[in-house]
């Protein structure tokens, strides 16, 4: 079993869809969580950290599910400008083991 | 921007030669990181590096080795490279902590030849 799994996609969904992108990992102890967008060719830039309450950004909802080891990503009202690559990413704690996934495309269609 | 920056921007090198890339870190962030992102990939966890000292290391053989430099900048180094070493290197900078979180420069783009 890989370390943090994502559904590499691609979403297609039509502009003002909600949208959710969910993210498993294996190690139990992990200690922070994020998640990242990556536009094509550029570096990643964080998106929000994803904390045990949950926490909400504007049109974007992240939660943490400790008990089954998955962390997921809602965006409401998708725009165009949201089409990228949205990154869970995962952080072991210790030796500060930092994992990536492998990343979800999204694509909004007008 | 993160403030982190990246150089070269490009490289392009033949198998069996040696790199060095260069990482500045965001003001005030004491840790860097270094990543590799193969097409269509994940950033895949090379090392980091935390005062000067290598704080954790990914599954990458020892031709990958790093320094980093009092004032928190960083180096990678990769010999002997291999035409699968082409990819995106890219390096986040963060501060020690429990929720840390990493920010990220442009990366390099190195292609072997």
């Amino acid at each position: 079993r890989k370390e943090v799994e994502q559904d590499p996609g691609p979403f297609n969904v039509p502009e003002g869809a909600t949208v959710a992108f969910n993210c498993t990992y294996s190690n139990s102890a992990s200690q922070s969580f994020f998640w990242y967008r990556q536009d094509c060719r550029k570096e990643p830039k964080l998106l929000m950290s994803v904390y045990s309450s949950g926490n909400e950004d504007g049109r974007f909802t992240a939660q943490l599910n400790r008990a089954s080891q998955y962390i997921s990503l809602l965006i409401r009202d998708s725009k165009l400008s949201d089409s990228a690559t949205y990154l869970c990413v995962v952080n072991g704690g210790g030796y500060q083991k930092v994992t990536f996934g492998i990343g979800t495309k999204l694509q909004v269609i007008p | 921007e993160t403030g982190v920056t990246q150089s070269p921007t490009h490289l392009i090198k033949t198998r069996g030669q040696q790199v060095t890339l260069r990482c500045s870190s965001q003001s005030g962030h004491n840790t860097v990181s270094w990543y590799q992102q193969a097409l269509g990939q994940g950033p895949q966890f090379i090392f980091q590096y935390y005062r000067e000292e290598e704080n954790g290391r990914g599954n990458f053989p020892p031709r990958f080795s790093g320094l980093q430099f009092p004032n928190y900048s960083s180096e990678l180094n990769v010999n002997a490279l291999e035409l699968d070493d082409s990819a995106l290197y890219l390096c986040a900078s963060s501060v020690k902590g429990v929720q840390e979180t990493q920010y990220f420069g442009p990366g390099t783009r190195l292609l072997v030849l």
